[in-house]
């Protein structure tokens, strides 16, 4: 079955500063790469998310890269500030008529401090 | 907007104890999902239903844990008997099989700690 490997599982960062997270998975049949914003005592929220047949995808502050061929992606996020605090999700999942069962890395804790 | 609703939001009980948990998806969302998320890790699916029927369980415990959809819309998750090792939140999530987007939307969760 799929296995999704995220890095770093800390980040800190300050103000203004970019941040990095990358997450690898295994099932080359994944094609459906979201990633979750979880501040603390607060249910997971989407925050942006890529399909397999676009490379880069952008929302204002916050882009995601996919590398198809060594099945790693990464989330980017611009100029943080401290409300970017939380921890972040990235997962993988083949779409399916049925839905898309989501398999999760184990989160990365960033920092902003100001 | 209309958010995935869950209850209880906190649940207390000893090992041993049977548990229950509710969730009511998004009107009209046809997947429900359970997913149990461990303190300082990503959630792990449990079950996965579209519409009434079982899309995937592989993941659940079925010697102690039980899920049902009956009218395809809420969905209650049972664990009977409940183990120290069950302590976790509890998260549903709904997605619509309409339009292009695969988003699910999560509900608040239940925390379950076992006494």
């Amino acid at each position: 079955g799929e296995n999704v490997e995220q890095h770093p599982s800390t980040l800190s960062v300050q103000e203004g500063d970019s941040a990095v997270i990358k997450c690898t998975y295994s099932d080359s049949a994944s094609n459906y790469f979201p990633w979750y914003k979880q501040e603390l005592g607060k249910r997971p929220q989407l925050i942006i998310d890529i399909r397999s047949n676009v490379g880069e995808k952008k929302d204002q502050r916050i882009a995601v890269t996919l590398n198809k061929t060594a099945k790693h992606f990464s989330l980017h996020i611009t100029e943080t500030q401290p409300e970017d605090s939380a921890v972040y999700f990235c997962a993988a999942a083949r779409i399916r008529q049925a839905g898309t069962a989501l398999i999760f890395g184990k989160g990365t804790t960033l920092s902003v401090s100001s | 907007e209309a958010e995935v609703a869950q209850s209880p939001r906190y649940k207390i009980t000893e090992k041993s104890q049977a548990v229950a948990f509710w969730c009511d998806p998004i009107s009209g969302h046809a997947t429900l999902y359970w997913y149990r998320q461990i303190l300082g890790q990503g959630p792990e699916l449990l079950v996965q239903f579209q519409d009434e029927s079982v899309v995937d369980d592989s993941q659940l415990p079925k010697d102690r844990f039980s899920a049902e959809r009956l009218k395809g819309v809420d969905s209650t998750l049972k664990i009977q008997p409940a183990e120290l090792g069950d302590s976790a939140m509890y998260l549903c999530a709904s997605s619509s099989r309409e339009g292009k987007t695969n988003e699910q939307f999560f509900g608040p969760g239940t925390r379950l700690t076992v006494l």
